[in-house]
């Protein structure tokens, strides 16, 4: 167990919707990290914060925006839902801001759109 | 050409063997060199981290960079079923400030 935990496990959606994906970082970390991983295109980086603001972008798309809470909590927004967006979103913590450092992964959240 | 290539298996060898997953990469300013191994159903978790050339070792694993090839591998002695898992490369760059996964490389450990 890492210590990341995210909610929910399991997301079931139709096209167009909006779903919010939530991650709660290990104690003491002040990065959180959002990925997505799917079969053809594998774990791609999607965005860093760190304390409450954004580090750093990766290939986020404009539909999909996050946030990271006062608490140290991070929910990521995910709208237009298509059917491409099915994937595994993983959410990573670490103590600093720098990404080649450890990150611990949670369970991740399987969404399915239909 | 993709910024990192990783064949994505599956890779099946028997119990006790010598394991060699590799990555290529294009992107000179890569620096941080990462190997990730990942369960089915589970998150990512940190195996291996290496900076710049050279190899590292930690117990039956050991993670090689070479920067002039652009070429990184990760061997596993003595091969164990609980090795059996997706072992997926990564690397950073300060300069860029971008972190990249390789797909991953499906590893069958047989009894």
């Amino acid at each position: 167990d890492s210590g990341v935990t995210q909610t929910p496990k399991h997301l079931i959606t139709a096209t167009g919707q909006r779903v919010t994906l939530r991650c709660s970082p290990r104690s003491g970390d002040l990065s959180v990290y959002w990925y997505q991983q799917s079969l053809d295109q594998g774990l791609q980086f999607l965005i860093q914060y760190y304390n409450g603001e954004e580090r750093a972008k990766g290939n986020i798309l404009e539909r999909f925006s996050a946030q990271q809470f006062p608490d140290l909590h991070s929910e990521l927004n995910l709208s237009s839902l298509e059917l491409g967006d099915s994937a595994l979103y993983f959410c990573a913590s670490s103590e600093t801001k720098n990404p080649e450092y450890e990150q611990y992964f949670g369970p991740g959240t399987r969404l399915t759109v239909t | 050409q993709k910024e990192v290539e990783q064949d994505p298996g599956p890779l099946s060898v028997p119990e006790g063997a010598i394991v060699s997953l590799n990555c290529t990469y294009s992107n000179s300013a890569f620096q941080y060199f990462m190997w990730y191994r990942q369960y089915s159903r589970k998150g990512p978790e940190l195996l291996m981290y290496t900076y710049s050339s050279g190899n590292k070792e930690d117990g039956r694993f050991t993670a090689q960079v070479d920067k002039s090839s652009k070429y990184i591998s990760l061997f596993i002695r003595d091969s164990q079923p609980s090795d059996s898992a997706t072992y997926l490369c990564a690397m950073y760059s300060s300069r860029d400030d971008k972190i990249i996964f390789g797909k991953g490389t499906r590893l069958h450990i047989l009894p």
